[in-house]
């Protein structure tokens, strides 16, 4: 079964307006962690916020926000104020915290970003 | 946060050789190196976990004589695609963690094209 998901393949919004970014997740471990990740054309991921399942506040990071509601298990990443510079692919991750390797991350499949002008 | 530093960023190798693609933690001592592959516009796929020392630990579908993993120090990890055919044309991106396992750094990745 897929871990996580990540149903919008592309995204359009305009320069200056907020943006969700939609993720749902499959486990069941009690004990979790979520990522969000940027990645430019140039390739490299970039870390954006993190939620571990026992928090109980939404984190917030600059710009970006993680509404994190685990009874529905999802994980949407909130980008305020879009930039041209958030145009990007955007990748949610999992790390289930007692697997074997701690940080063997579950990504989904993306949703690229454009922030228009 | 940690730098993880991958190298080369972008290589282009005949169909028949092989390629070797390193990654090194430059600030602290990476104990359990993963190796990913992303095909164009999609996620990234696990091909495999190393751990300093031993044995590299694959995910099901991965060739392990294909891609040979190596992490022989707590600072280097290496893969080697060997005998690299077209449709091993991918990006490939190492990721790394401490001793303390709270987070994975990625590295930048290295873009390989077979022709």
């Amino acid at each position: 079964a897929q871990k996580i998901t990540q149903t919008q393949p592309g995204m359009f919004v305009q320069e200056k307006e907020a943006v969700t970014l939609d993720c749902t997740y499959d486990t069941s471990d009690q004990s979790y962690g979520l990522f969000w990740y940027k990645q430019p054309s140039s390739g490299e991921m970039i870390f954006l916020i993190y939620q571990g399942s026992y928090d109980e506040q939404n984190a917030t990071e600059g710009r970006y926000s993680l509404n994190f509601q685990k009874a529905r298990k999802s994980a949407n990443l909130v980008i305020s104020a879009s930039q041209l510079g958030d145009s990007a692919m955007y990748f949610c991750a999992m790390r289930e915290d007692y697997s074997y390797n701690f940080n063997k991350f579950y990504f989904g499949s993306g949703t690229k970003l454009n922030v228009k002008p | 946060g940690a730098v993880v530093s991958q190298h080369p960023s972008r290589v282009i190798c005949k169909s028949g050789t092989s390629v070797k693609i390193e990654c090194r933690s430059l600030d602290f001592q990476a104990t359990t190196m993963f190796w990913y592959r992303q095909f164009p516009k999609k996620s990234l796929m696990l091909m495999a976990t190393s751990n300093e020392g031993s044995k590299a630990t694959y995910e099901q579908g991965v060739e392990k004589d294909k891609f040979l993993i190596n992490h022989a120090s707590l600072t280097l990890s290496t893969l080697t695609v060997t005998s690299a055919h077209p449709e091993d044309s991918s990006f490939y991106i190492c990721s790394a963690t401490d001793r303390t396992n709270t987070e994975a750094f990625f590295g930048q990745g290295t873009r390989l094209t077979v022709v």
